[in-house]
């Protein structure tokens, strides 16, 4: 079955400790993001990659990085989180079509 | 820059009622148009899309047409169910460095 995958689908932390979001899809597909929801604000992209080591930022990327070792791989770094980045988190790809498929999201809390 | 409008604030509405979502763009060129749906505790999936003017993207009774002259791709369906019930986000494509922008969103509930 075509589909991303994001692990953990929930996460407590505190502020400070290092966290890794997985994200892997299986369509190979060389377009991925990473997003974030908060109510109010809607959808916003942290950081997208067209393909293996290429990566740039999005409309928010402060406090995160990510990395793009291999093609099905996309995973989101916050080195030191802070109550800020509660959210939830959504990872996404997208092959030559237009159409974007989303991951189940990552709900994070950080205390 | 490209960029999407939706209406504001939550739609909630009874069974077999008519539902209309808003969803105004600016562009430049000719993007593509996407609504997408996030039910809940779940990612958002493609609804319908329309990639040139006119065009009528249809699905799950759910439709909505690619209006240049206003610049709008309003979501319609004609009766609503309970199952419904979600976020619903228009999208344009591109965006910058060929990526999606979204509105923020409406949630719609269907009450019985």
């Amino acid at each position: 079955e075509a589909q991303v995958t994001q692990n953990p689908r929930y996460l407590i932390t505190v502020t400070g400790k290092k966290l890794t979001v997985t994200c892997s899809q299986n369509m190979n597909h060389e377009y991925m993001s990473w997003y974030r929801q908060d109510p109010g604000l809607g959808l916003r992209q942290i950081y997208y990659s067209m393909n293996v080591e290429v990566t740039d930022k999005g409309d928010v990327p402060e406090g995160y990085k990510v990395s793009r070792k291999e093609k099905r791989n996309f995973p989101l770094i916050l080195e030191s989180p802070s109550p800020n980045q509660t959210s939830l988190y959504f990872c996404a790809s997208r092959g030559r079509s237009e159409t974007q498929y989303f991951g189940p999201g990552t709900r994070l809390l950080v205390l | 820059g490209n960029s999407v409008t939706q209406m504001e604030g939550p739609v909630t509405l009874s069974e077999e009622a008519f539902l209309t979502i808003n969803c105004t763009y600016t562009a430049t060129g000719y993007p593509s148009l996407f609504w997408y749906v996030q039910y809940p505790g779940e990612g958002l999936q493609l609804l319908l899309k329309a990639t040139k003017a006119d065009d009528k993207g249809s699905n799950k009774g759910f439709e909505a047409t690619y209006r240049k002259e206003t610049t709008s791709f309003h979501l319609e369906k004609g009766s609503v169910q309970v199952s419904d019930s979600a976020v619903y986000f228009c999208a344009l494509f591109p965006y910058g460095n060929n990526r999606l922008a979204f509105g923020k969103g409406n949630q719609v509930v269907v009450i019985p």
